[in-house]
């Protein structure tokens, strides 16, 4: 099974930090980690990416387990602006990029 | 101007009708992909293309067909639409080393 798998929804207070966890028990060694988050119905915005190593940049941390099964997106410091729907992708492979369904974050006031 | 383009943003079609999708880019970029999106699914990927003349398919490819016209220039075309292709239909663009996706706005597109 190739799927990526991902919490429908998550809840955070604003100015904590908030974990977005995925699942990818089947990702090849080749096939890199990526996240991307998508406000209303536009188009979704890259994020970060990373293949064994953690990773961080202006927006956010990217958590790799050592085994490589799955990952956790960090928004050290959730803002209202952060509320969106998050979606992990691996690739590539195959299909060349899978996505996950997407967790919808909820950043609460 | 946005990166990514894409027209129509909406459109509403009737069964059994052609209907291209366009996608325009001002990246530079030569890799190119098509995606669907649907309540609950994600993105799925239907074609991808990594230069002008090399076209594969993706996740979902039955029922679709795309034409690279140019470096820039990325279609999808339903042949005969049925209302199961009714969705969100959204072209990226990615550099070589395929890393980060720059997506356009999306097409709506309703097959009733």
């Amino acid at each position: 099974d190739a799927k990526t798998t991902q919490p429908p929804s998550m809840d955070c207070a604003e100015g904590r930090a908030a974990n977005l966890p995925c699942n990818h028990s089947t990702i090849s060694g080749n096939e890199y980690v990526y996240w991307y988050r998508q406000i209303h119905s536009q188009g979704p915005q890259y994020i970060i990416h990373g293949l064994k190593n953690n990773e961080t940049n202006e927006m956010a941390s990217l958590i790799i387990t050592e085994d490589r099964k799955s990952s956790t997106l960090i928004l050290p410091h959730a803002t209202l602006r952060d509320t969106a729907v998050y979606y992990c992708s691996r690739g590539p492979g195959t299909y060349k990029y899978i996505f996950g369904t997407g967790t919808r974050l909820k950043v609460l006031a | 101007d946005a990166d990514v383009t894409q027209t129509p943003r909406n459109r509403i079609t009737k069964t059994g009708k052609r209907i291209m999708l366009e996608c325009s880019q001002t990246k530079g970029h030569d890799r190119m992909y098509w995606y669907r999106q649907d309540p609950g699914l994600g993105l799925r990927l239907i074609y991808y293309s990594f230069d002008v003349k090399d076209i594969n398919k993706g996740e979902i490819s039955d029922g679709y067909s795309v034409s690279r016209q140019a470096q820039a220039k990325f279609s999808l075309s339903l042949e005969s639409a049925i209302p199961n292709q009714t969705a969100l239909y959204f072209c990226a663009t990615s550099g070589v080393d395929g890393h980060e996706q720059y997506f356009g706005p999306g097409t709506r597109l309703t097959v009733t």
